[in-house]
């Protein structure tokens, strides 16, 4: 098993739809998580990080971490074209350097 | 404000060649990770450095190797290229845990 199971997609919505994307992990020892967007041939961008269950919002975008279920969730409200990229999950443990990425979701925000 | 910034952008070398990549972080940035992203993959760690010495390394062979600057400044050494380096080379710089990432560099072996 994966340390970090993403789904590739590709995701195809229609603009102004709510986007859910999500990955589930193995490792209890993750207490750190990321969320990256990459757009094609460009380096990955962070977009949320967070290091606790629950919710964090920051504008559009909405990152939930449900650690007794080991899932994690990225929420966008209102969705743009531009919108449209590869997104990555990411996490990391304490004392631990690396950051263990997901393979990505490709989104299609559909004008 | 320059970000983390990566050379050459792309990079054409033969199977059995060296390769060095470059990578200066951003502006108050002490440490430098490096990651190997192959076409449809998440990026994988390989190494990183801090204070001019290797804290830690990924599951990648002796071949990788690197080196950290005074001025933080990183490059990243991969001898006998085989087919199967042919990837998108990233660097991320931090000072704390969040990690930034540059543009990479495109990494093509024939």
């Amino acid at each position: 098993q994966k340390e970090v199971e993403q789904d590739p997609g590709p995701l195809s919505v229609p603009e102004g739809a709510i986007v859910s994307l999500n990955c589930t992990y193995s490792n209890s020892a993750f207490q750190y998580f990321m969320w990256y967007r990459q757009y094609s041939r460009k380096g990955p961008e962070l977009l949320m990080y967070t290091y606790s269950s629950g919710n964090k919002e920051d504008g559009r975008f909405t990152a939930q971490v449900d650690k007794s279920s080991k899932y994690i969730s990225l929420f966008i409200r209102d969705s743009q074209p531009s919108d449209s990229a590869t997104y990555l999950c990411a996490m990391s443990a304490p004392r631990d350097d690396k950051i263990i990425f997901g393979k990505g979701t490709r989104l299609h925000i559909l004008p | 404000d320059a970000g983390v910034t990566q050379s050459p952008t792309h990079l054409i070398k033969t199977r059995g060649q060296q390769v060095t990549l470059r990578c200066s972080p951003k502006s108050g940035h002490d440490t430098v990770s490096w990651y190997q992203q192959a076409l449809g993959q998440g990026p994988q760690f390989i190494f990183q450095y801090y204070e001019e010495e290797e804290r830690q390394r990924g599951n990648f062979p002796d071949r990788f190797s690197g080196h950290q600057f005074p001025n933080y400044s990183s490059e990243l050494n991969v001898n006998a290229l085989l087919l199967g380096d042919s990837a998108l080379y990233l660097c991320a710089s931090s000072r704390a845990l969040e990690q930034y990432f540059g543009p990479g560099t495109r990494l093509t072996v024939t």
